[in-house]
């Protein structure tokens, strides 16, 4: 099926460990992002891009990294992971316009 | 800054009843407005996206309009089903980039 795929669904990881979240679509979108998702605070996003080599940062993007690899994948990056960090991530991605924004199932992610 | 606000955070409603979710922003210069359904532990499924050119959306028994100058968009859910539990949630667009700001969502029962 056509659509955003996460990797991994779940993860814990220690203080000080390193992960990276994988993302890729098959809709032949330009358009990718990277939020995250906590009780309370609603959803906010941490990274985007805009196009294939274009990446800027969103509402929250300390402690993170992205990378668009090519037009279907888009990957964040946790260097140094806090307690602070855990959440739900969701990747999405959307045409230009915004039209056919599409999320991901999200990565549950805990640090202890 | 933007802000989306949604009220209330919860609701619950017998089968059957018709369903009004409020969606309130405060800039006017939006881009678009999209709702969004969230089934629990799942990723965000696009419902309705209005421009800022449009006064509403209709899919189904959904109905969407947006008022810019009051800041409001209203979701309307025909004859409700057990199968609309669930929460949703209103994003604005402000401008290009496809940067969506959500509201906190409303949490939707609907009684059989």
């Amino acid at each position: 099926n056509a659509g955003v795929t996460q990797t991994p669904k779940f993860q814990v990881l220690k203080t000080g460990q390193s992960m990276t979240l994988q993302c890729a679509q098959d809709m032949n979108h330009n358009s990718m992002y990277w939020y995250r998702q906590d009780p309370g605070m609603g959803l906010r996003l941490i990274y985007y891009s805009a196009s294939e080599g274009t990446t800027d940062k969103g509402e929250v993007p300390n402690g993170y990294n992205v990378s668009r690899l090519n037009k279907r994948e888009f990957s964040l990056r946790l260097e140094s992971a806090a307690p602070s960090q855990t959440s739900v991530y969701f990747c999405a991605s959307s045409r230009w316009d915004s039209v056919g924004y599409t999320f991901g199932s999200g990565t549950r992610l805990t640090v202890v | 800054k933007q802000e989306v606000t949604q009220i209330p955070a919860a609701l619950s409603v017998p089968e059957g009843e018709n369903l009004v979710l409020n969606c309130s922003f405060t800039d006017s210069a939006i881009y678009n407005l999209q709702w969004f359904r969230q089934d629990p532990g799942k990723g965000l499924t696009s419902l309705l996206l209005i421009q800022s050119s449009q006064r509403e959306q209709t899919s189904g028994r959904l109905n969407a309009s947006l008022d810019k100058s009051s800041g409001r968009s209203t979701l309307y859910i025909a004859a409700s089903q057990p199968g609309d539990s669930a929460t949703y949630l209103c994003a604005e667009d402000k401008a290009a980039g496809n940067k969506l700001t959500f509201g906190g969502g409303t949490r939707v029962l609907v009684k059989p």
